[in-house]
């Protein structure tokens, strides 16, 4: 089947615009996970859900940003007020089941690059 | 806190030479390590996980908790294997990954 998407995939805004970047997991996927990825730089954790509730949102920077999954499969992940250092790669990936060890790969999305001038 | 440390951010090696990417790791609990691989112009993917002890592509990694590591190591490189690689060390609480920042291998002819 379809893995997971992503869009746009690329993004330019203008500084203090908001931007909203869409996650489509793949289909019956519990866990969804964002991760930020800056230039040269592995990808840092964001958020995640489990279905529709948010479970951690510890690695969000501050609270321009927010992310949401209403209905347990497309999730949100909204930036208001944008800066030129929120440029960067967002990447989703979702899992199958929220825990256990063993079964915890993560399919990721080809990612969404930020610009923002 | 959790990290995962690679601290080569380029490899280069030529054609049928053994291959070598360091992943070093600190975590107070019992790890859960990955390795992904982003080949151009492809997304993330995963390459291997320390718990299923397996051979992808002729790649493996040991998990050596005296030495909090977990090389990815292959005998003859190929052209193909050029690409990203990403050590992971999964946060079981937070269910989240924590990444390296990358080693770059290149495979000359």
């Amino acid at each position: 089947g379809a893995g997971v998407s992503q869009s746009p995939r690329y993004k330019v805004t203008k500084r203090g615009q908001d931007v909203a970047l869409r996650c489509d997991p793949i289909s019956g996927h519990v866990s969804l996970y964002w991760y930020r990825q800056a230039l040269g730089q592995g990808p840092e954790f964001l958020t995640y859900f489990n279905y529709e509730a948010q479970q951690d949102k510890s690695g969000l920077p501050n609270d321009r940003f927010s992310a949401e999954r209403p209905e347990g499969s497309i999730s949100t992940l909204t930036i208001q007020r944008t800066e030129q250092r929120d440029s960067a790669m967002y990447r989703c990936a979702s899992s199958l089941v929220a825990g256990g060890p063993g079964i915890n790969e993560q399919f990721f999305g080809p990612g969404t690059r930020l610009t923002v001038l | 806190a959790q990290r995962v440390t690679q601290p080569e951010k380029l490899l280069s090696v030529f054609k049928g030479a053994p291959v070598e990417l360091k992943c070093n790791y600190s975590y107070s609990g019992s790890p859960e390590l990955f390795w992904y691989v982003q080949y151009s112009r492809q997304r993330l993917q995963l390459l291997l996980r320390h718990i299923s002890r397996e051979s992808i592509k002729g790649f493996t990694a040991d998990l050596n908790k005296g030495e909090t590591s977990f090389h990815l190591k292959k005998p003859f490189a190929q052209e193909e294997d050029s690409a990203m690689y990403y050590c992971a060390l999964l946060d079981t609480g937070r269910r989240a990954l924590t990444f390296g920042s990358g080693t770059r291998l290149q495979v000359q002819p």
